[in-house]
């Protein structure tokens, strides 16, 4: 099993659309939870980091469940420049030393 | 925000040949350097973990000898790959924690790696 596992993608979607794209991880003492984006041929840039009682940033919501080592990134009101691969993230041990999931690309469509 | 610079971006080389990237943490203290490789249409893997003053931690299936990590000071740290083949080409990013603020990973933007 991987470490972290993502939905597999690509999402295909409208302009305006809300996507939720969901995340799994088998450490259960992991410690910090990030959502990172990927633009094709660049490195990962930090989205947001997730905490247990949820947070928001703007159309961006991550909620992370840990009993269920569950993380999920809601994106409201879908922009083309949200065009990107979507990368869950954990930090098994806090020391910096990340693990990536698969990544769901994701396409918004005018 | 925390700055790391990785060099070059892009470098073609010839089969057998070794390509050396540089990562560097311009206005902070890296005590740790973190190497990944990313193939087309994959996720970033993790290939070692490059502590200053001391041998890098490597992957399980990474090879040592191949990909030499030296991490001599706090704001340097390289990679070097070694008799490169063209299963080698990839794309090779380095991160780095600030000292004191270790949850948190700063990216270069990336080496783009042919071998020809």
């Amino acid at each position: 099993r991987k470490e972290v596992e993502q939905d597999p993608g690509p999402f295909n979607v409208p302009e305006g659309a809300t996507v939720a794209f969901n995340c799994t991880y088998s450490n259960s003492a992991s410690q910090s939870f990030f959502w990172y984006r990927q633009d094709c041929r660049k490195e990962p840039k930090l989205l947001m980091s997730v905490y247990s009682s949820g947070n928001e940033d703007g159309r961006f919501t991550a909620q992370l469940n840990r009993a269920s080592q569950y993380i999920s990134l809601l994106i409201r009101d879908s922009k083309l420049s949200d065009s990107a691969t979507y990368l869950c993230v954990v930090n098994p041990r806090g020391a910096g030393k990340l693990i990536f999931g698969q990544g769901t690309e994701l396409s918004v469509k005018p | 925000g925390a700055v790391v610079s990785q060099h070059p971006s892009r470098v073609i080389c010839k089969s057998g040949t070794s390509v050396k990237i540089e990562c560097r943490s311009l206005d902070f203290q890296a005590t740790t350097m973190f190497w990944y490789r990313q193939f087309p249409k994959q996720s970033l893997m993790l290939m070692a973990t490059s502590n200053e003053g001391s041998k890098a931690t490597y992957e399980q299936g990474v090879e040592k000898d191949k990909f030499l990590i030296n991490h001599a000071s706090l704001t340097l740290s390289t990679l070097t790959v070694t008799s490169a083949h063209p299963e080698d080409s990839s794309f090779y990013i380095c991160s780095a924690t600030h000292r004191g603020r270790n949850t948190e990973a700063f990216f270069g933007q990336g080496t783009r790696l042919t071998v020809v």
